[in-house]
């Protein structure tokens, strides 16, 4: 089984600031790694696939970057509503397809 | 508009069976792979199980494999999770999923239901 970590597990930011929300994969995953965000009460929603690729109504802020064990989702600039957390899942080797175990963006 | 709609959960004794349902709309379900998703309160997603679009072929996570069947009827859009012999650990809300692109296994999920809550608990 594939394992993501994530880091940090908590990040806290003020809104106009830059977010780099790391995930590492235990083996390699190529670029079949996606990131999701989700708010209390919420499903969770696609933010990238393919490392990079936004999903569609994803703002520019968001973007992806990465191959292989290491990626990176970056948020530019935040905005008010991009407090959430934010969950990596792999495709690459499955099954089983796994997910982090999260990154919970606060607001500082 | 893509909708799923899960049903059938609620609150089973271990031991129990539960059979979830999932009705989809808004996008030709008959053509996209879909999965099963679940969520413990207070944890991340944890994937349970996928069925392709038209052959069904099925895969499971090893935590459910053998009590969990997957399936679903292209006739009527839906999607269902048979679950046998439940457990604590079981419990979750559990989420319908769509993949994002039809006629692949390409397992990112763009569209998610609301959740079906199982408990499993005496």
């Amino acid at each position: 089984e594939t394992v993501l970590t994530q880091s940090p597990a908590t990040l806290s930011l003020s809104p106009g600031e830059r977010a780099t929300l790391s995930c590492r994969a235990s083996q390699n995953v190529e670029i079949y790694l996606a990131w999701y965000q989700q708010k209390p009460g919420q499903a969770p929603r696609l933010l990238i696939y393919d490392a990079s690729k936004r999903a569609t109504g994803v703002p520019a802020r968001f973007s992806g970057s990465g191959s292989g064990t290491d990626f990176t989702l970056t948020i530019s600039s935040l905005e008010p509503e991009d407090f959430a957390i934010y969950y990596c899942q792999q495709r690459r080797n499955w099954p089983p397809l796994t997910f982090g175990q999260g990154t919970r963006l606060e607001i500082k | 508009e893509v909708q799923l709609l899960e049903s059938g959960g609620g609150l089973v004794q271990p031991g129990g069976s539960l059979r979830l349902s999932c009705a989809a709309s808004g996008f030709t379900f008959s053509t996209y792979a879909m999965s099963w998703v679940r969520q413990a309160p207070g944890k991340g997603p944890e994937w349970v199980s996928a069925i392709t679009d038209s052959d069904g072929r099925t895969f499971y996570a090893d935590s459910v494999k053998g009590r969990f069947t997957i399936s679903r009827d292209n006739s009527q859009n839906t999607l269902y999770l048979q679950m046998d012999s439940l457990r604590a650990e079981d419990t979750a809300l559990y989420y319908c999923a769509k993949t994002l692109h039809p006629a692949a296994t390409t397992m990112n999920f763009d569209y998610w239901g609301q959740g079906a809550l199982v408990t499993v608990s005496s």
